[in-house]
């Protein structure tokens, strides 16, 4: 059982250049989200998703797009990237009714120059 | 939202119990009090929830106060392993559904000496 897996788990990129940091998970889940850690910071919800289709913004979401075309996987995309992006990504995910723990990837370490 | 306010920093050691201490007076009756807790260089790990009980599963103990203003993650008996951010969230009671989201503060650095 896989759980959550991101890739790739470290990247570094030139001002401007455009990527996309994948995630995938293999366990049904209907919730989807992604976060970003800065430096002894806890963590901030980027954008989410409660299923195929449907995306919403969280707290930090300029700079950042995201979509949702299977219930396995949900990337994210810098479209040109900026210094201020370098940081930590986290992708989580969790089944929607009750109270469901999110099961987290490993993170994305993202170095913007 | 409601809050949590943690201390930053606790140190305990090995085979010995720690108390995580979170304080969240502006809670609502509806709110689930959740911890997680973040090993070096991992992503958040769910710990436990709860929301007037005291619980226990085999990972630690929730102690939730009367009046629901405070709550106590309990490890039993620390490991070196042990050693992480804890976080203290409230999950808020999003009507039918549970996918309110996770607002992380800065959490309480445990530090577990041998």
């Amino acid at each position: 059982n896989a759980g959550v897996t991101q890739t790739p788990k470290f990247q570094v990129l030139k001002t401007g250049q455009s990527m996309t940091l994948q995630c995938a998970q293999d366990m049904n889940h209907e919730y989807m989200s992604w976060y970003r850690q800065d430096p002894g910071m806890g963590l901030r919800l980027i954008h989410y998703s409660v299923g195929a289709g449907i995306t919403d913004q969280g707290e930090v979401p300029n700079g950042y797009n995201v979509s949702r075309s299977t219930t396995e996987d949900f990337p994210l995309r810098l479209l040109s990237a900026a210094p201020s992006q370098t940081s930590v990504y986290f992708c989580a995910s969790s089944r929607i009714q009750g109270f469901q723990p999110q099961h987290f990837g490993d993170g994305t370490r993202l170095s913007i120059l | 939202d409601a809050k949590t306010t943690q201390p930053n920093s606790m140190e305990s050691n090995e085979e010995e119990p720690v108390h995580l201490p979170c304080n969240h007076s502006t809670i609502s009756g509806t709110d689930y009090i959740h911890w997680y807790r973040q090993l070096p260089s991992q992503g958040p790990e769910y710990v436990i929830h709860g929301l007037t009980s005291n619980v226990n599963n085999r990972m630690a103990s929730l102690a939730i106060a009367e009046d629901r203003k405070s709550s106590t993650l309990i490890l039993h008996r620390a490991t070196l392993r042990d050693a992480a951010v804890y976080y203290c969230i409230l999950r808020v009671n999003a009507g039918g559904t549970s996918y309110g989201k996770l607002t992380f503060g800065q959490g309480t650095i445990l530090t577990v000496h041998p």
